[in-house]
């Protein structure tokens, strides 16, 4: 079946403008994770949907990044006025539930590379 | 705040030999460790985890070690082949997040 495919694969934008990123879980899944890897650091979790519950937005950085998912599948991460910190790889995954006592594998897309100059 | 610690950036082996990576946290709150492997212009797979209530794990080439004294866990792949090479991120999960390591880059040699 299909994996988690995101949009755009590459995003180059000036400093300033406002992005979006488009992330397709799996279907069936009902978490859905954000994640930003900067180069050479690890994977840093962004925020985390889980079913129609409030999303866990820990992780954004800050104010100008949001997201949201529509209809429990679907998720945007919008980045307004981007710096040039932004820079990464912003990496979506999606699993059958979050937490729980066993690990539901994170299947993760192959995310969108945003540069921003 | 990194409580998930990879050390060592790269590794090279050579084919049929051993590999170990290693991976070192910090939170005792962590109940489930993992390790997923990266391809260039791909997004992570899961490759093998184990709960923190055990100390090892094994499947096929792949095993995992947790030594919860030490906070320390290691993968062991063995024997090591050419498509191997990838990086490999060690994670951990305290409910429902997971916290990785920087990712060690592993090169099999022919």
């Amino acid at each position: 079946g299909a994996g988690v495919s995101q949009s755009p694969s590459n995003k180059v934008t000036e400093k300033g403008k406002d992005v979006e990123l488009r992330c397709d879980p799996i279907s069936g899944h009902t978490a859905l994770y954000w994640y930003r890897q900067s180069l050479g650091q690890g994977l840093e979790f962004l925020i985390y949907f889980q079913g129609n519950s409030a999303p866990d937005k820990s992780g954004l950085p800050s104010d100008r990044f949001s997201a949201e998912r529509t209809g429990g599948s679907v998720s945007t991460l919008t980045i307004q006025r981007t710096q040039q910190e932004d820079s990464a790889v912003y990496l979506c995954a999606s699993s059958f539930s979050g937490g729980g006592t066993n690990y539901n594998e994170q299947f993760f897309g192959p995310g969108t590379r945003l540069t921003v100059l | 705040d990194q409580q998930v610690k990879q050390n060592s950036p790269s590794l090279s082996v050579q084919e049929g030999r051993i590999s170990i990576l290693n991976c070192d946290y910090t939170n005792s709150m962590f109940d489930y460790f993992l390790w997923y492997k990266k391809y260039p212009a791909e997004g992570p797979t899961f490759l093998i985890s184990i709960s923190s209530i055990k100390d090892k794990n094994e499947d096929g080439r792949f095993t995992v070690f947790l030594n919860k004294s030490a906070k320390h866990l290691s993968l062991h792949i063995v024997p090591s082949q050419p498509g191997d090479s990838a990086v490999y991120f060690c994670a951990a999960r305290a409910d429902y997040k997971l916290s990785f390591g920087a990712g060690t880059t592993v090169t099999v040699r022919a």
